[in-house]
């Protein structure tokens, strides 16, 4: 059975912190891993991780791919109040008709 | 940017109720989904369609239907509310499923 398994499942560190967050999947022809923030309500999209393009970075935030042990990491460095929500990783296939995966999340909260 | 949007943010609904959550999407995306969000289960699928009056079965379909007469708007149906399906309930839509979703704001519905 196909999952993504997501750790840990809350965090909470002080303002300024670096946190790693891991999401590791076992899915059958697997296409991207993609990470979201969802704070109050709906998951927004951070990064897609292919085969083609293994790393991605946006300011404070990146994430590597690592299809050998079939995990991703999500770094925060100098993390800020802003950044507390959860961070939802999702797996998806190769074909039109397979669905995406979701972990069930890590909950991050930053302390001022 | 494509929109998604959910008519309610928070309903409130007695048990056996007949329950319309209604999704629309503005950028011509042929994919569309229903997720439920519970603490400690993650977001999990209800239903999807792919193509307009197309609809299949998610993981958790029990109690709940989906209507989708035209390619914009994808409804989810439960057809007698029973408190079990208290939950935050979040609709999606994709141009394919491997590109990521956009998701709506959610609607939380709380049956009483």
């Amino acid at each position: 059975e196909d999952k993504v398994v997501q750790s840990p499942l809350s965090l909470v560190v002080h303002e300024g912190d670096t946190v790693t967050l891991n999401c590791s999947y076992e899915v059958t022809n697997f296409r991207s891993l993609l990470w979201y923030k969802q704070e109050k309500k709906a998951p927004t999209f951070l990064f897609m991780l292919t085969s083609s393009g293994i790393e991605k970075k946006s300011g404070r935030l990146s994430s590597i791919l690592d299809k050998k042990e079939l995990s991703s990491i999500l770094n925060i460095t100098a993390t800020q109040t802003g950044d507390s929500a959860i961070y939802l990783c999702a797996v998806g296939g190769m074909n039109r008709d397979d669905k995406i995966i979701f972990g069930k999340g890590t909950r991050l909260h930053i302390l001022p | 940017d494509v929109k998604v949007t959910q008519s309610s943010r928070y309903l409130v609904k007695r048990t056996g109720e007949k329950v319309f959550l209604e999704c629309v999407q503005d950028m011509d995306h042929e994919n569309m989904f229903w997720y439920r969000q519970d603490p400690g289960l993650g977001l999990r699928l209800i239903y999807f369609s792919y193509d307009v009056k197309m609809k299949e079965k998610g993981d958790i379909p029990e109690g709940y239907s989906v209507s989708r007469e035209k390619k914009e708007r994808f409804s989810l149906i439960l057809e007698s509310a029973s408190t079990n399906q208290t939950s935050m309930y979040l609709c999606a839509s994709s141009l394919q499923g491997f590109y990521g979703y956009t998701f709506g704001s959610g609607t939380r519905l709380t049956v009483v």
